[in-house]
């Protein structure tokens, strides 16, 4: 199974800052044929199911906010969120899909310095 | 919209079976595969597997095989999750998520959530 490895387990960063959480796969999501990370990130708060923010590493999912981006190849990728807003309190994940089983990293607390 | 309603939260008693659905609307059903999720209180998510709405052919995660059961009726738009013998260790929220068509398996959008407590 493909191990995902996110850094930090929690982060506290004040209100209009930047956020970054990375994330670390214990073998490369690159697909050379699609030319393609199969990486994905996820925002969770509490009591409500994730919200998918970003997928083939670096694409937005409609709707969501500018501030987030993901970058990376490879077996290291990194969100990031500029200017951290209140309402994005939350816990972030990151996803492989490159290969069965699909697997999840551990989860990074993000919180309001 | 695109929508996943999934059933009420259960209580059962080690041993016993649960079957949760996932009722999806707003979309051609069998375009989209739908996954299932795992998340024991207070952890991270767990992949369980996924089924194909065209064919009803389930795949499991290696660890959700054996009491683990994927379902469809496609005549009501709804996926099951049926879980046999349940442990006290099942204990968690179960979530069902809609994969794009083509393989890509991000996840969205996602059921509100099924809470499944096992206890005696």
């Amino acid at each position: 199974d493909i191990v995902m490895t996110q850094f930090p387990d929690s982060l506290a960063v004040s209100l209009g800052e930047r956020a970054t959480i990375d994330c670390k796969s214990s073998q490369g999501v690159f697909h050379s044929s699609t030319n393609r990370n199969y990486l994905a990130w996820y925002q969770q708060k509490p009591g409500q199911p994730p919200k998918l923010l970003i997928y083939w590493a670096s694409t937005r999912q409609l709707g969501v906010p500018d501030r987030f981006s993901g970058s990376g190849s490879g077996t290291d990728f990194t969100l990031t969120i500029r200017s951290l807003q209140a309402e994005d309190v939350a816990l972030y994940y990151c996803q492989q899909y490159y290969a069965s089983p699909i697997t999840f990293g551990q989860g990074t607390r993000l919180e309001i310095k | 919209q695109v929508q996943l309603v999934q059933s009420g939260s259960e209580l059962k008693k080690p041993g016993a079976s649960v079957k949760i659905s996932c009722k999806a609307s707003g979309y051609t059903f069998s375009n989209y595969a739908l996954n299932w999720v795992r998340q024991a209180p207070g952890q991270g998510l767990e992949w369980m597997g996924w089924i194909n709405t065209n064919t009803g052919i389930p795949t499991y995660a290696p660890v959700f095989t054996g009491r683990f059961v994927l379902s469809l009726d496609s005549s009501i738009t709804t996926a099951y999750l049926h879980i046999n013998t349940l442990r006290a260790d099942d204990t968690a929220i179960y979530y069902c998520a809609r994969e794009p068509p083509g393989g890509s398996n991000w996840f969205d959008p996602w059921g509100q959530g099924t809470l499944v407590t096992v206890s005696s």
